[in-house]
Formats: structure tokens, C-alpha cells, sequence
């Protein structure tokens, strides 16, 4: 059956360094591949979408990268602040019009 | 904009009762999502709507959920008559158009709670 894997155990680091969080997906061949953000008590936020022919996005301090070959991607926020500890949620369409996201790892920065 | 909103934000309801939640997407968002969220099985759809007619409703659990959209600025989850297991966090999203490639907007969220 299809399936997205987060880490569920939560990310600690340091203020400053660089966070890197994991999706990786089995029986997918998503074309597409979203991440978002959500804070405890709040709906998810959209940060970044990439596509399957592209190996790299970024956006400011976030950059994501999509291996189609290792199904895998890889979700990197640089220079961390405290104010970046939240859930975050990788999400891969399952169809034309539907996203299936995963459980989501919740990352703790700490000053 | 105001967002997504929803009502009510939380709700807690007895067993066997009929729980009704309420959505108003963005205005001008043809696309309409209602979303499950639990720490065990994380955010699941549970349905989704293209211009107010209900696309797929694979997601719902089963026949005591339905929902409605009567018009492009309100839809309903309803549930009856709900059980404990139903206790989770509903979310309604919306989007631009259909497409997997769009950006989903979501409200705050109802917390349920069936005792």
C-alpha cells in the first residue's frame, strides 16, 4: 500500500545550525510534492512546492530537495531560529486534485 | 482576507448525539477539503469538493459522515451519531482551483471531543 514516512520521534538542534527533516514515501509516484508548517493549536501553512524534474527549491532559508530515485525528500531550514519550531508536514498528490501528507516531525529549536 | 473559517472551534458532544461542523473557504476558492487529524493517523481527507459537487469521499470512515456544500461559501461535516473514536481535530482547507499543484488554505480547525 502506499505510504509517507516522517520521522515521528521529535528533531532537537541549536539555534543556528541547520535543520533537516525527512519524507520519504513507498508505492508513490508523485509528480508533485508540498511542505507545510503547523503550529500547535493551528491549521498547516503552505511553505514550498516541487516538482518531480526538479531536484532542488528554495525559498529564502528553506530549501527542499525531491529524489524521485531514492523516493525521498529532504526538507533543510538554515541558520535555525527558535521561531521556526513547529510541525512540519510533507504532502505528495495522489491524483490530479489530492494530497496525502504525512504524520509530520515536529522540530524544537533551542536558543 | 479573513481565511478559512470555521465554527465551532471546539465542541464536546456525548456519544450517539449529532455533531455538525461548519466551513466558509476563501472567497473566489473553487476547491473544498475536509480534513481528519489524530496523533495516530496524522492528517487524512476525508472528502473534497470542485465547484460545490463532491469529487471523492473515499476518505470518509463510514456512513454515519456525510457533508454538503450548498453553495461555494459554506459547507458541513456532519456526524451522527458520533462515537468516541471520532474524537479528533477537523479541518476544512480550500484552494484556488482543482490540482494537486495548488496551495491548500486551512482554517483553524474543530477540536472534537465525544465522551
Amino acid at each position: 500500500s502506499q505510504k509517507i514516512e516522517q520521522n515521528s520521534e521529535a528533531l532537537n538542534i541549536q539555534e543556528g545550525k541547520t535543520a533537516t527533516l525527512t519524507c520519504n514515501y513507498t508505492n508513490y509516484s508523485p509528480a508533485y510534492l508540498q511542505w507545510y508548517r503547523q503550529d500547535p493549536g493551528r491549521g498547516p501553512v503552505f511553505l514550498l512546492l516541487i516538482r518531480e524534474n526538479e531536484k532542488e527549491k528554495r525559498k529564502e532559508r528553506l530549501k527542499v530537495t525531491f529524489d524521485t530515485t531514492l523516493k525521498q525528500s529532504l526538507f533543510h531550514i538554515t541558520a535555525s531560529q527558535p521561531a521556526d519550531s513547529a510541525t512540519y508536514l510533507c504532502a505528495l498528490d495522489h491524483s490530479t486534485d489530492k494530497l496525502i501528507f504525512g504524520t509530520g516531525t515536529r522540530l524544537q529549536v533551542f536558543p | 482576507d479573513a481565511g478559512v473559517i470555521q465554527s465551532p472551534r471546539h465542541e464536546v458532544t456525548e456519544m450517539g448525539q449529532e455533531v455538525t461542523l461548519r466551513c466558509k473557504p476563501i472567497s473566489g476558492h473553487n476547491s473544498l477539503f475536509w480534513y481528519r487529524q489524530t496523533m495516530m493517523r496524522g492528517l487524512e481527507l476525508l472528502i473534497y469538493f470542485n465547484n460545490n459537487v463532491p469529487i471523492d469521499d473515499s476518505g470518509m470512515p463510514e456512513d454515519r459522515f456525510s457533508a454538503k456544500m450548498p453553495n461555494a461559501s459554506f459547507s458541513t461535516l456532519k456526524i451522527q451519531p458520533s462515537e468516541p473514536r471520532d474524537s479528533a481535530v477537523y479541518f476544512c482547507a480550500s484552494s484556488l482551483a482543482a490540482g494537486a499543484t495548488e496551495t491548500q488554505y486551512f482554517g483553524p480547525g474543530t477540536r472534537l471531543l465525544v465522551l
